[in-house]
């Protein structure tokens, strides 16, 4: 059973790094899959954030790209997600989830994680 | 940015009833592989995301028969024949053509 589970500080201060990780059991990060980092927020909903793939190439939403970084760690099968120069507005609940690629096709985010709420305030 | 427009935002059901959710994205979705990359997922109260149907008709492990996609290019339903009560979430329709990965706003159902 894959499992991915997020940690990191629940709280970040404006103009701080956000620094989250997310664990994953049950798969290899190495498979051929990619991980991405998804964001909810009340008032805009969610919100792709980015995916890496273990080579290390990696995407990003253009509307964060300046800010985001996500590395993978392969000895540790996790991979993470820095967001720099933080304000109110990245206060969310933060997702990594799987990207199941099979045979070339993309068939969707099959594994999330449970969440974990980051709050951006001094 | 692909952008998904959902309705409703709301949607009343009565157990038994069947259920249907729209989904228009701004351009096509029909990758030249020929498939559609249109996904749609429910969120339970105080849960992550789950994936019902990938590649806009194919029903992920485990989901009940009861819901199934369809669509093409632009234009895409997600149905579920008799809403139970365990149904209740919101829905996300999500395009995964390009990047950025685009979310629909979401559809609340309840049961009446």
């Amino acid at each position: 059973q894959v499992q991915l589970q997020e940690s990191g500080p629940g709280l970040a201060k404006p103009s701080g790094t956000l620094s989250l990780t997310c664990a994953v059991s049950g798969d290899s990060i190495s498979s051929n899959n990619w991980w991405s980092w998804v964001r909810q927020t009340p008032t805009k909903g969610l919100q792709w954030i980015g995916e890496i793939y273990h080579s290390g190439s990696a995407n990003y939403n253009p509307s964060l790209k300046s800010r985001v970084i996500i590395s993978v760690d392969k000895s540790k099968n996790t991979f993470s997600l820095n967001l720099t120069s933080v304000t109110a507005a990245d206060t969310a609940i933060y997702y990594c989830a799987r990207s199941n690629f099979v045979r070339g096709l993309i068939e969707g985010y099959d594994y999330w994680g449970q969440g974990t709420v980051v709050t951006v305030a001094s | 940015d692909i952008v998904l427009t959902q309705s409703p935002l709301s949607l009343p059901v009565a157990p038994g009833e069947p259920a249907s959710i729209s989904c228009r994205s701004s351009q096509s979705l029909l990758n030249t592989n020929g498939y559609l990359y249109l996904d749609w997922y429910m969120q339970k109260p105080g849960q992550s995301p789950q994936l019902l149907i990938y590649l806009g008709s194919n029903r992920a492990s485990g989901v009940p028969d009861r819901f199934s996609g369809s669509g093409s290019g632009t234009d895409f339903t997600l149905r579920i024949n008799r809403v139970e009560a365990e149904d209740v979430g919101v829905y996300y329709c999500m395009q995964a053509l390009q990047t950025p990965i685009t979310f629909g706003q979401g559809t609340r159902l309840e049961i009446k």
